[in-house]
């Protein structure tokens, strides 16, 4: 398996830009989770997906940020529009249930964004 | 609202010593205790993970142990190697949902040859 696969490694945008992030987990995992890690605040979780459905999104900052995740190979995290305070690494994880709701996030390589 | 503290920060050994990472969480529900080690420019993989049905685990070098009544749990890293650096993060489960993670603000390893 590939691993949580994730687009693009690296992105620099303008203030002001649309930004798109993009994910493929682990196929066969049910859950996919969009953190974001910097200096100041560490790895914070933005939303969680389970099945595809969006559980828990109390983490996304502002209503700039959305996430979607239209099948279960396949999630996009958008910054509409971004500013240079979401300059950051955005990691994506998954995870398989089965586990008693216990189990190890998968992380992605992560996608560093700068906005400039 | 909940939060998960490590320290130290930074901690440097060298090579052959031991390092300890502790970390005390907030939430009386949390019951997932996984410690994650990131390599510069890397992804944080999981190297050992605990339960709070199991006061300690060891696996290899690595050995966490966990204290419910205290909200404290740590990491501990026997002969210590080179390869051994990393930041190392903590954390909890929460909110009784054990798919949430508060992680901890990290400890920089460096082991000293």
């Amino acid at each position: 398996d590939a691993g949580v696969i994730q687009s693009p490694r690296h992105e620099v945008t303008e203030m002001g830009q649309e930004v798109t992030l993009r994910c493929k987990p682990i196929s066969g995992h049910d859950y996919l989770f969009w953190y974001r890690q910097t200096m100041m605040r560490g790895l914070e979780l933005l939303i969680y997906f389970n099945n595809n459905v969006p559980i828990d999104d109390s983490g996304m900052p502002e209503d700039r940020f959305s996430a979607k995740m239209p099948n279960a190979s396949f999630s996009t995290l958008k910054i509409q529009p971004s500013e240079p305070r979401d300059s950051a690494v955005y990691f994506c994880a998954s995870r398989q249930d089965g586990t008693g709701g216990l189990g190890e996030q998968y992380f992605g390589p992560g996608t560093r964004l700068t906005v400039t | 609202g909940e939060n998960v503290e490590q320290h130290p920060s930074t901690l440097s050994v060298q090579e052959g010593d031991s390092a300890v990472i502790k970390c005390t969480y907030s939430d009386s529900a949390s019951n997932y205790f996984p410690w994650y080690k990131q390599e510069l420019g890397k992804r944080p993989q999981l190297i050992i993970d605990i339960r709070s049905n199991v006061g300690e685990k060891k696996d290899q070098r690595i050995a966490v142990t966990l204290n419910k009544t205290a909200k404290h749990f740590s990491l501990h890293i026997t002969e210590t190697q080179p390869e051994d650096s990393a930041v190392y993060f903590c954390a909890a489960s929460y909110g009784g949902a054990t798919n949430k993670l508060i992680f901890g603000t990290g400890t920089l390893l460096a082991v000293q040859p």
